[in-house]
């Protein structure tokens, strides 16, 4: 099956740019989804299709897609950034379409 | 409001059956593909299983293929998880989400969770 490989940990400075990884056989070819976990909260979704944003996620917000790596970029990075992020992908040739990463832990410093 | 509840989590012992359901209120539910996904304790999340709108497609995990089963009634707003022959790593937050549309659209909506262990 597909496997997602984040990075454990990002740390980054209040006002920084903080990128988070998500790397995968020719992933470029498939979409991407991005979502934040909060300790002890659901998972939100951040982003989708690679780069598009639900409403009421700011622009800080952003990513991208491409060959064997996506990434998401979190810009000006504040305090209640700090989560756990997790890539997924769908995978339309696979019996098990849905994968996720395995997550990127994100302290602000 | 999108609101998705899920109930019926609890304590069930190796090899035992247990049935989890989300009800689905705030949104045409026949119109969106719902999702199971889970949480151990402690790890990352991990995607159970994947049905259509109208139950023309339906996706298992390989983790829990064969014992575990997706439907959902569309009348009732309700989804549900029948899982059987539980095993100890099958301990879990287990959540329903919701796909923005189409299958593999992402989950915008989730809901709060519930805890099934599986003990002796």
């Amino acid at each position: 099956s597909f496997v997602l490989t984040q990075p454990p940990s990002v740390s980054v400075a209040p006002g920084e740019t903080a990128t988070i990884t998500c790397g995968g056989n020719n992933i470029g070819t498939k979409s991407v989804h991005w979502y934040q976990q909060r300790p002890g909260q659901a998972p939100v979704l951040v982003i989708y299709y690679d780069r598009d944003r639900p409403a009421g996620i700011p622009e800080r917000f952003s990513g991208s897609n491409s060959g064997n790596m996506a990434t998401l970029t979190i810009s000006r990075v504040e305090a209640g950034d700090e989560a756990d992020y997790y890539c997924q992908v769908w995978d339309s040739f696979s019996d098990h379409p849905y994968v996720f990463g395995t997550g990127t832990k994100v302290t602000v410093l | 409001e999108v609101q998705l509840v899920e109930s019926g989590g609890g304590l069930v012992k190796p090899g035992g059956s247990l049935r989890v359901s989300c009800a689905a209120s705030g949104f045409i539910f026949s119109s969106n593909t719902m999702n199971w996904v889970r949480q151990a304790p402690g790890k990352g999340l991990e995607w159970v299983s994947t049905i259509s709108s109208s139950s023309n497609y339906i996706y298992y995990s390989d983790s829990v293929r064969g014992r575990f089963t997706i439907s959902r009634d569309n009348a009732k707003n309700s989804l549900i998880l029948q899982m059987n022959n539980l095993r100890v790593e099958d301990t879990a937050v287990y959540y329903c989400a919701r796909d923005i549309g189409v299958r593999g659209s992402g989950h915008d909506y989730w809901g709060q969770g519930t805890l099934v262990t599986v003990s002796s």
